[in-house]
């Protein structure tokens, strides 16, 4: 089983929809949670940090749920713009500290 | 946000010879420098993790003489392929993170190199 799992999509959906995305985790030790997106060809890029409470910035909300080892990322209103692969990322925090990616979830928004 | 820089940005090379790509953080000291690997549409393959001053640390299946990793300051890493082959063409991205695990990492641009 992989460390960090995520559907991998495609999602293609129309300009305006809500989108959601979910990540599995299987390492209980993992301490500190991350989306990132990237845009094809280019590095990845922080799009929001995971707090236990959850969050929000604008119009992407984040979730964590520890006891089910999942994290999930909700676009509102999408925008062309948001069309990208989010990355579900996982810092497991030991004595070697150790980042882990999902493989990713392709979004496609279309006019 | 934290600033990397990676060079080059691409390099093509024949089969054979060595690569060197640099990493560097700009504006904060990177305690921690990891490399990573991406093949078409696959997600970042985590190749080592270095810390300043010391070995670094190479993930399974990652050969540490075929990859060398120099983390010789808090500002710059290096990731040398050696005597490189076409399986080795690939999207390398570099990361950095300050002195706590709790920061976050922040990324370079990437090198793409190409093997002929």
């Amino acid at each position: 089983r992989k460390e960090v799992e995520q559907d991998p999509g495609p999602f293609n959906v129309p300009e305006g929809a809500t989108v959601a995305f979910n990540c599995t985790y299987s390492n209980s030790a993992s301490q500190s949670f991350f989306w990132y997106r990237q845009d094809c060809r280019k590095e990845p890029k922080l799009l929001m940090s995971v707090y236990s409470s959850g969050n929000e910035d604008g119009r992407f909300t984040a979730q964590l749920n520890r006891a089910s080892q999942y994290i999930s990322l909700l676009i509102r209103d999408s925008k062309l713009s948001d069309s990208a692969t989010y990355l579900c990322v996982v810092n497991i925090w030991s004595s070697a500290s150790k980042i882990i990616f999902g493989s990713g979830t392709r979004l496609s928004i279309r006019p | 946000g934290a600033v990397v820089s990676q060079h080059p940005s691409r390099v093509i090379c024949k089969s054979g010879t060595s690569v060197k790509i640099e990493c560097r953080s700009l504006d904060f000291q990177a305690t921690t420098m990891f490399w990573y690997r991406q093949f078409p549409k696959q997600s970042l393959m985590l190749m080592a993790t270095s810390n300043e001053g010391s070995k670094a640390t190479y993930e399974q299946g990652v050969e540490k003489d075929k990859f060398l990793i120099n983390h010789a300051s808090l500002t710059l890493s290096t990731l040398t392929v050696t005597s490189a082959h076409p399986e080795d063409s690939s999207f390398y991205i570099c990361s950095a993170r300050g002195q706590s695990q709790k920061e976050t990492q922040y990324f370079g641009p990437g090198t793409r190199l190409l093997v002929l």
